[in-house]
């Protein structure tokens, strides 16, 4: 199984700052990387596929970049309504993994 | 709009059953390959099983195989997910979710008591 590595697992952040978040993959999975944000109580919403393609809809302070094992999602300009958990997931096999997640918290 | 509506969660005991449904609408079920996602409570997010459009190819996660079983019937546009032999370990709540996983339902909450 391929297990993906996020990093932070958590982070404290103000309202403007940059945040980078980054996914290792335990081996190559080519550019078949998402990226959601999940607010509590919500289902996740899909950002970002196919590592660094954003989604229809999704604002373009978000993006996401990297390929092979080495993946980060980056935002360029928080907001209140950032304040999420972040998780990557691929999809170069099954079974998809996820990983562990980083939440982003008001500083 | 693009809904899936999960049902079929509640509380059972260790060692039951259960079966969750996911009804979908508002886009073309019969072409649409599924999965199923749970997350834990506090926990992360884990994805549980496939089934291709037509239903002839399905995946597991090694954590289920064997005991739970995806299936669907693509006239009454529904997703399903039996749940046999559960444990403590399966207290989540499950989310079915178009593929490409742009569009999931609201989730239901399955709590296995021991």
């Amino acid at each position: 199984d391929i297990q993906l590595t996020q990093s932070p697992s958590s982070l404290s952040a103000s309202v403007g700052d940059r945040v980078t978040i980054t996914c290792r993959a335990s081996q190559d999975i080519n550019t078949y990387l998402a990226w959601f944000q999940q607010k509590p109580g919500k289902a996740p919403k899909s950002l970002i596929y196919g590592a660094s393609n954003l989604q229809s809809g999704v604002p373009s302070k978000f993006s996401g970049s990297g390929s092979g094992t080495d993946f980060t999602l980056t935002i360029s300009s928080l907001q209140p309504e950032d304040f999420a958990t972040y998780y990557c997931q691929q999809y170069n096999s099954y079974p998809r993994t996820f990983g562990g997640g980083t939440k982003v918290e008001i500083k | 709009e693009v809904q899936l509506l999960e049902s079929g969660g509640g509380l059972v005991q260790s060692g039951g059953s259960l079966r969750l449904s996911c009804a979908a609408s508002g886009f073309t079920f019969s072409t649409s390959n599924m999965d199923w996602i749970r997350q834990a409570p506090g926990k992360g997010l884990e994805w549980v099983s496939f089934i291709t459009s037509s239903g002839e190819s399905t995946y597991y996660a090694d954590s289920v195989k064997g005991r739970f079983t995806i299936s669907r019937d693509n006239p009454k546009k529904t997703l399903y997910l039996q749940m046999n032999s559960l444990t403590a370990e399966d207290t989540a709540v499950y989310y079915c979710a178009r593929g490409g996983w742009v569009d999931w339902g609201q989730g239901t909450l399955v709590t296995v008591s021991s």
